[in-house]
């Protein structure tokens, strides 16, 4: 069964460094996503990316933060300037059709990323 | 604001039983309800979707229920094994947007 894939699978990095997070999505799949989890807390949205853009984003998604589909298999998200409170599992999911519809959302098994 | 919460928080039971996982949410409108299984340190697994139109949805000895206007689901697990043992998650499409919005979980342990 096709699966959405992300790696590293851990990551430490230190406060201030570039992360770039990676995934690929299901093949035939539309829409991407990231959410994160921090330790303890609930899963929650970070950004969606549709036909090439952001089609939206939360207020954790601020200019520190940007995703890129660079070819047809890829799509990565990248933290500028990592801080403390941005350690968490970020996960990448992928959609056929939008989450309104009857289309499950398929998550990757996440990074972990620890800023130290 | 979609609020969407998840009773029991755990869950620790014998092999064997039947189990009910309630999840709830504050506004009505919603498109669909997914459940998730989550195992400790990896990523989500989709269980099931029920669209608004649906009652329930069954796989296998999983049966989950909808009812819209309470604002309620409930994911049934018939003859609980020690390979159930997770969290399972639901959510929620939040309306007109396109994020699904969590529940904190329930954390289930099936011992033999």
């Amino acid at each position: 069964e096709p699966e959405v894939t992300q790696t590293p699978s851990h990551q430490v990095t230190q406060m201030g460094q570039e992360v770039i997070l990676r995934c690929v999505p299901i093949s035939n799949h539309l829409y991407f996503y990231w959410y994160r989890q921090i330790l303890g807390q609930k899963v929650e949205f970070l950004v969606s990316f549709y036909n090439n853009e952001i089609s939206e984003k939360s207020e954790i998604f601020d200019d520190q933060f940007s995703v890129e589909r660079p070819d047809g298999s890829n799509f990565t998200l990248k933290i500028r300037s990592t801080k403390l409170e941005d350690s968490a599992m970020y996960f990448c999911a992928s959609s056929l059709r939008a989450v309104g519809s009857d289309s499950p959302l398929h998550f990757g098994n996440g990074t972990r990323l620890t800023v130290t | 604001k979609q609020e969407v919460t998840q009773i029991p928080a755990a869950l620790s039971v014998p092999e064997g039983e039947n189990l009910v996982l309630n999840c709830s949410f504050t506004d009505s409108a919603i498109y669909n309800l997914q459940w998730f299984r989550q195992d400790p340190g990896k990523g989500l697994t989709s269980l099931l979707l029920i669209q608004s139109s649906q009652r329930e949805q069954t796989s296998g000895r999983l049966n989950a229920s909808l009812d819209k206007s309470s604002g309620r689901s409930t994911l049934y697990i018939a003859a609980s094994q020690p390979g159930d043992s997770a969290t399972y998650l639901c959510a929620v499409p939040s309306y007109n947007t396109d994020k699904l919005i969590f529940g904190t979980g329930t954390r289930l342990q099936v011992f033999p």
